[in-house]
C-alpha cells in the first residue's frame, strides 16, 4: 500500500510571498488532514477534510491559509502571504479509521 | 488547560532501561488514546492504541490508560538506541479527530 504523498520537501520563501503544498492520501482514505508542526511542538490540525467537505478548520488561520480538496483526493495547502511564524513542517496524513498515516512533510522556511 | 499535556523531555537512558512516558488528558469523555513515535525529518507512525482503560502489550512496549485520573503511559521495556525518538501521545475527540500532546524526545545511549 503506497503511503501518503507530499511536495515539495523542502521550501524556503521570503516573508509575505506566497507558497502552496500538495498531499495525495493513501487511496480509499476518506479523511485528509493538515496538520503544523512547529519545531519541538506536536502536530497541530489546521483542517480536516472528509471527502471532499471540510470537517474542521477552526484552527486554519483563514485571512492568509487556505486548503482545498480536490474531487475528494488530492489535496492543496496555500499561505499568502507568510509570515516568519509560519516557518514550520506541515504534515499530511489520510485515515479511514482512528489511525492517521502520515506523509513525510513540508519544511517551510519563512526568511 | 490543554486538552493534552505531555513533558517534551529530552530523556536520555542508558541501553537496556525501561522508559516511561506520560501524559495527561482534561477531557473525561475521550476514550481512545495512541502513542505515535516520529524519527527525525519523517512524519509521526502509530505505534500502540488502546481503547478505553486498561493495558496493552505489544513486544517491548506497553500501554496504559487510567482514566479515573485522566493519564496515559507508554512503557519500553529493554530499551534499543533505535527506540531514540520523538514519542507523541493522541487522543481521539470523536469523527476521527486527533489532538497530540507536545511530545518527548528520547535518546537512547549505547
Amino acid at each position: 500500500e503506497a503511503g501518503v504523498a507530499q511536495s515539495p520537501r523542502y521550501k524556503i520563501i521570503e516573508k509575505r510571498q506566497s507558497v502552496a503544498f500538495w498531499c495525495n492520501p493513501i487511496s480509499g482514505h476518506a479523511t485528509l488532514y493538515w496538520y503544523q508542526q512547529i519545531l519541538g511542538q506536536g502536530p497541530k490540525l489546521l483542517i480536516q477534510f472528509q471527502n471532499n467537505g471540510v470537517v474542521d478548520d477552526s484552527q486554519l488561520p483563514k485571512d492568509r491559509f487556505s486548503a482545498e480538496r480536490l474531487k475528494g483526493v488530492d489535496s492543496t495547502l496555500k499561505i499568502q502571504p507568510a509570515k516568519l511564524e509560519d516557518s514550520a513542517v506541515y504534515l499530511c496524513a489520510s485515515s479511514r479509521s482512528e489511525e492517521a498515516f502520515f506523509g513525510q512533510g513540508t519544511r517551510l522556511t519563512v526568511v | 488547560q490543554k486538552e493534552v499535556e505531555q513533558d517534551p523531555g529530552p530523556l536520555s537512558v542508558p541501553e537496556g532501561a525501561i522508559v516511561s512516558l506520560n501524559c495527561t488528558y482534561s477531557n473525561s469523555a475521550f476514550q481512545y488514546f495512541m502513542w505515535y513515535r516520529q524519527y527525525s525529518r519523517k512524519g509521526p507512525e502509530l505505534l500502540m492504541y488502546t481503547y478505553s482503560s486498561g493495558n496493552k502489550e505489544d513486544g517491548r512496549f506497553t500501554a496504559q490508560v487510567d482514566k479515573s485520573s485522566k493519564y496515559i503511559s507508554l512503557f519500553i521495556r529493554d530499551s534499543q538506541p533505535s527506540d531514540s525518538a520523538t514519542y507523541l501521545c493522541a487522543i481521539d475527540t470523536g469523527g476521527f479527530k486527533t489532538i497530540f500532546g507536545a511530545g518527548t524526545r528520547l535518546f537512547v545511549k549505547a
